[in-house]
């Protein structure tokens, strides 16, 4: 059973745009939402998380939205680099489950010059 | 300052032989989970140690793949009798506590494992 379902699959922004990818959850006792960003031959890093008592949070070009009513969350990178090109990885986990993260699929996202 | 370290890197084994992989977390860390990745997935949950207590072993696939962490510090994943599905990237990820408001997972740069 999927619990994290996340796409596109895979994305192509031009530099300066605006990347999105999706993530929809099924179990509502999830109560921590991380991103992570992993380049080719490393590991997953973690780029930014959110809590559900929050609808929006922003570091720099990233920024996580949370819709908790429709179970969905997305991350948002503006100006998009070609630096930003790796997979990135939604996930989420609850405080009652070992805090295990449950990731989604991956997106992978290239963005061209 | 140092990250999660995991050894060794690259391992390749024959099928029926036992394997031992061993992550070292971050210093002062509490937490420490395994988890494996498949090529073009995301990781899925092993197990999950606090201290040297395993809290959780869930994810373990079946009774061949076991885990310790005897001093809560350095944690070691052993799989018995390996067999080729065992193929696949295994990666450690350290957090600092599992309680409130820290819940930052730090993974490491993974050990690949091929059975053949």
């Amino acid at each position: 059973q999927q619990q994290v379902k996340q796409s596109p699959q895979s994305l192509i922004v031009q530099k300066g745009g605006i990347s999105i990818i999706n993530c929809a959850y099924e179990n509502t006792a999830f109560d921590y939402f991380p991103w992570y960003q992993q380049f080719p031959g490393k590991g997953p890093a973690l780029l930014i998380a959110i809590r559900p008592d929050v609808s929006e949070k922003k570091e720099g070009r990233f920024t996580i939205s949370f819709n908790k009513s429709a179970k969905q969350f997305s991350l948002h990178i503006m100006d998009s680099q070609p630096g930003d090109s790796a997979t990135y990885f939604c996930a989420a986990s609850r405080m009652d489950s070992s805090y295990k993260l449950i990731f989604g699929s991956g997106t992978r996202l290239l963005v061209r010059p | 300052g140092a990250g999660v370290s995991q050894s060794p890197r690259y391992k390749v084994t024959k099928r029926g032989q036992d394997v031992a992989l061993r992550c070292d977390p971050i210093s002062g860390h509490v937490s420490l989970y395994w988890y494996r990745q498949a090529l073009g997935q995301g990781p899925e949950f092993l197990t999950y140690f606090n201290y040297e207590a395993q809290q959780d072993k869930s994810g373990l696939p079946n009774d061949r793949f076991s885990a310790e962490r005897p001093e809560g510090s350095i944690s070691t994943l052993t799989i018995q009798r390996t067999e080729q599905r065992d193929s696949a990237m295994y990666r450690c990820a350290s957090s600092l506590v599992a309680v409130g408001a820290t819940r930052e997972q730090y993974f490491g740069p993974g050990t690949r494992l091929t059975v053949t």
